[in-house]
């Protein structure tokens, strides 16, 4: 099993760029979500689902969008990218008995 | 909006010595507060969780206590070894929900031989 995985692993855009980072599972999660970590800030919730076609904001939802089509996906879209979302960018999944979170790897975001 | 505080922000003990950290919280309905511990360059891991209705867990050196009535929960860490060495994170549940979770800015742990 791989777990959760995150692509890609380190990431550079202009500004007023897009891009999507991906996120899949393999431990048949319902609960997903993605948080930004920052210096000193701990884990900032971007965006969650509680499964398939339900997403909704966490505390810092502005200039990125999500969807979820499937259990096993979770894309995090950035719209217009700005210096302020340089970031590591973690994507997590939980199941429904213990609630303990399992982290993807990261992905690495400089804006410039 | 909710918050979960944590301190300090850096603590350095002596190898073999015990570390604690706090954290408070502020939604009184958050039940469910686990402890992340994330080596450098590494994504976090659970090292230990509480639920509301326990007031203590432990694990073999490492153990949890809750005050709800005070709101503040702890992560005690004994005969701390080289390998503890890390950023440990708190957080909470928020909105009735133990998905969602609200966390604190981090504590690294400097265990000095």
């Amino acid at each position: 099993n791989a777990g959760v995985t995150q692509t890609p692993k380190f990431q550079v855009l202009k500004t007023g760029q897009s891009m999507t980072l991906q996120c899949a599972q393999d431990m048949n999660h319902e609960y997903m979500s993605w948080y930004r970590q920052d210096p000193g800030m701990g884990l900032r919730l971007i965006h969650y689902s509680v499964g398939a076609g339900i997403t909704d904001q966490g505390e810092v939802p502005n200039g990125y969008n999500v969807s979820r089509s499937t259990t096993e996906d979770f894309p995090l879209r950035l719209l217009s990218a700005a210096p302020s979302q340089t970031s590591v960018y973690f994507c997590a999944t939980s199941g429904t008995t213990d609630y303990e979170q399992y982290f993807g790897p990261g992905t690495r975001l400089t804006v410039t | 909006g909710e918050n979960v505080e944590q301190h300090p922000s850096t603590l350095s003990v002596q190898e073999g010595d015990s570390a604690v950290i706090k954290c408070t919280y502020s939604d009184s309905a958050s039940n469910y507060f686990p402890w992340y511990k994330q080596e450098l360059g590494k994504r976090p891991q659970l090292i230990i969780d509480i639920r509301s209705n326990v007031g203590e867990k432990k694990d073999q050196r490492i153990a949890v206590t809750l005050n709800k009535t005070a709101k503040h929960f702890s992560l005690h860490i004994t005969e701390t070894q080289p390998e503890d060495s890390a950023v440990y994170f708190c957080a909470a549940s928020i909105n009735r929900s133990n998905y969602q979770l609200i966390w604190g800015a981090g504590t690294k742990l400097i265990i000095k031989p």
